[in-house]
C-alpha cells in the first residue's frame, strides 16, 4: 500500500527554526510537494522536490532523499502567521497525489 | 488567488439526498482532481479527469461520480448521501505532463445531517 507519515503536531517559538519530517512509501515517484493549510482553507503550494537535495525559497526550504523515501520542510524565522497544518504529498506513478495527514504547527510567542 | 473557483462554498444536505459540487479550473489547465478532506486529516483522492475522461480513481464507491466539460470545468456528484460524507471537498487543477504543482480551489464544506 501507499503510505506517507509525518508528525501529528509540533510546537515552536516565534523567531526560531522548525523542521517537519515526512517519510513515504508509494507506487512510483514523480515528485514531492509541501503545502500549507490554514484551518478551514484550501492548501497552498510551498515547495516541490523531484531530485535529491535542498530547495530554498525565502524562509522555507525543502529537502529530498529518494533513496531513503524522506523529505523535510524547514521553516526559519518563524512568525505567528506560520501556525497552520503542513501537508506532505507524493505524486505517484499514475501522477496522482498521495497525501499525508498533515502536521499541525503551533507557534508560541 | 489560484484561479480555481468552487461552488458553493458551504452546503447542508440531508442523508439520502444527492449533491453536485462545481469547479472551474485555472485557465490553460486540462486536468482536474477531486479530494475529500475530513477534519484533521489529509486530502483523500477521489478521482481525476483529463480531457473529459476519468483518468484515475481512489477508493470511493460508485455513488461518487464526476464530469469534466470541454472548457475543463468539472462537477462532483454524490448520490445517497451518508453522514460520513460530511467533509471539505477540494478541487485542484493542473496541466498534465508538466511538473508543476496543482492549484486548489477554496473548497466546498459539505455537511450531511
Amino acid at each position: 500500500g501507499q503510505n506517507i507519515d509525518q508528525p501529528t503536531e509540533m510546537t515552536a517559538t516565534e523567531g526560531a527554526i522548525v523542521q517537519i519530517n515526512c517519510t513515504y512509501q508509494t507506487s512510483g515517484f514523480n515528485g514531492l510537494f509541501w503545502y500549507q493549510q490554514h484551518a478551514g482553507e484550501a492548501p497552498t503550494f510551498l515547495s516541490y522536490n523531484v531530485l535529491d537535495g535542498l530547495e530554498e525559497k525565502g524562509r522555507f526550504s525543502s529537502f529530498l532523499s529518494r533513496s531513503k523515501g524522506y523529505s523535510y520542510l524547514l521553516l526559519k524565522e518563524l512568525q505567528m502567521k506560520d501556525s497552520a497544518s503542513y501537508l506532505c504529498a507524493v505524486r505517484d506513478s499514475n501522477y496522482q497525489l498521495i497525501w499525508g495527514a498533515g502536521t499541525k504547527l503551533i507557534i508560541k510567542p | 488567488e489560484t484561479g480555481v473557483t468552487q461552488s458553493p462554498t458551504h452546503l447542508i444536505k440531508t442523508r439520502g439526498q444527492q449533491v453536485t459540487l462545481r469547479c472551474s479550473s485555472q485557465s490553460g489547465h486540462n486536468t482536474v482532481s477531486w479530494y475529500q478532506q475530513a477534519l484533521g486529516q489529509g486530502p483523500q483522492f477521489i478521482f481525476q479527469y483529463y480531457r473529459e475522461e476519468e483518468n484515475g480513481r481512489g477508493n470511493f464507491p460508485p455513488r461518487f461520480s464526476g464530469l469534466q466539460f470541454p472548457n475543463y470545468s468539472s462537477e462532483l456528484n454524490v448520490n445517497a448521501l451518508e453522514l460520513d460524507d460530511s467533509a471539505l471537498y477540494l478541487c485542484a487543477s493542473s496541466l498534465a505532463g508538466v511538473d508543476t504543482e496543482a492549484f486548489f480551489g477554496q473548497g466546498t464544506r459539505l455537511t450531511v445531517v
